[in-house]
């Protein structure tokens, strides 16, 4: 089993509909959970961070935890072409120091 | 507040050669860590390093190697380098190890 899983996509999705990207791990003692956005060529960056059970928000971006079911998932609203992208799940795992893994990423594209 | 940089932007190399790679940490981050992400693939964890000591090490060979200054900066260096090195190299810093910010990478080509 890998330690961090996502569905490869690609997950298409039309302009203006509501994306879901799903993510789950292994670790049950994981605390910190993230997810990065990265356009092709570049690199990963920061759009959530999320460490209780629950929702956070943060504009037309929601993290969804359940630490009971090892799943973190993003919901983007009212998606847009511009957020056609790989979204990337990371989690940080107890192994004595800060080590954050990575899935492979899911990519999303926005039809117009 | 200057975000993270990293030299050079493109590298390419022939087998065998030997690379080293910069990455200057954000400004207040004390934590810099080390990322291979090839094509299709996520990042890899390489070793992060804290306050200058090496705080963890991914599965990388010995000829994968670092170090970090007193500034914070780091520096990763491959030796013997192979055509399945070639990737996008990523440097995060952070504050705790855990909330990273990446910079922009470096292109490793090895032919």
């Amino acid at each position: 089993q890998k330690e961090v899983e996502q569905n490869s996509g690609p997950l298409s999705v039309p302009e203006g509909a509501i994306a879901s990207l799903n993510c789950t791990y292994s670790d049950r003692g994981s605390q910190s959970f993230f997810w990065y956005r990265q356009y092709s060529g570049k690199s990963p960056e920061l759009i959530m961070s999320i460490y209780s059970n629950g929702d956070k928000e943060d504009g037309r971006f929601t993290a969804q935890l359940n630490k009971a079911s090892q799943y973190v998932s993003l919901l983007i609203r009212d998606s847009q072409p511009s957020d056609s992208a790989t979204y990337l799940c990371a989690v940080n795992m107890l192994t004595g120091y800060q080590k954050v893994t990575f899935g492979t990423g899911t990519k999303l594209q926005v039809i117009p | 507040e200057t975000g993270v940089t990293q030299s050079p932007t493109h590298l390419i190399k022939t087998r065998g050669q030997q690379v080293t790679l910069r990455c200057s940490s954000q400004s207040g981050h004390n934590t810099v860590s080390w990322y291979q992400q090839a094509l299709g693939q996520g990042p890899q964890f390489i070793f992060q390093y804290y306050r200058e000591e090496k705080n963890g090490r991914g599965n990388f060979p010995p000829r994968f190697s670092g170090l970090q200054f007193p500034n914070y900066s780091s520096e990763l260096n491959v030796n013997a380098l192979e055509l399945d090195d070639s990737a996008l190299y990523l440097c995060a810093s952070s504050s705790d190890g855990t909330l990273q910010f990446f910079g922009p990478g470096t292109r490793l080509t090895v032919l």
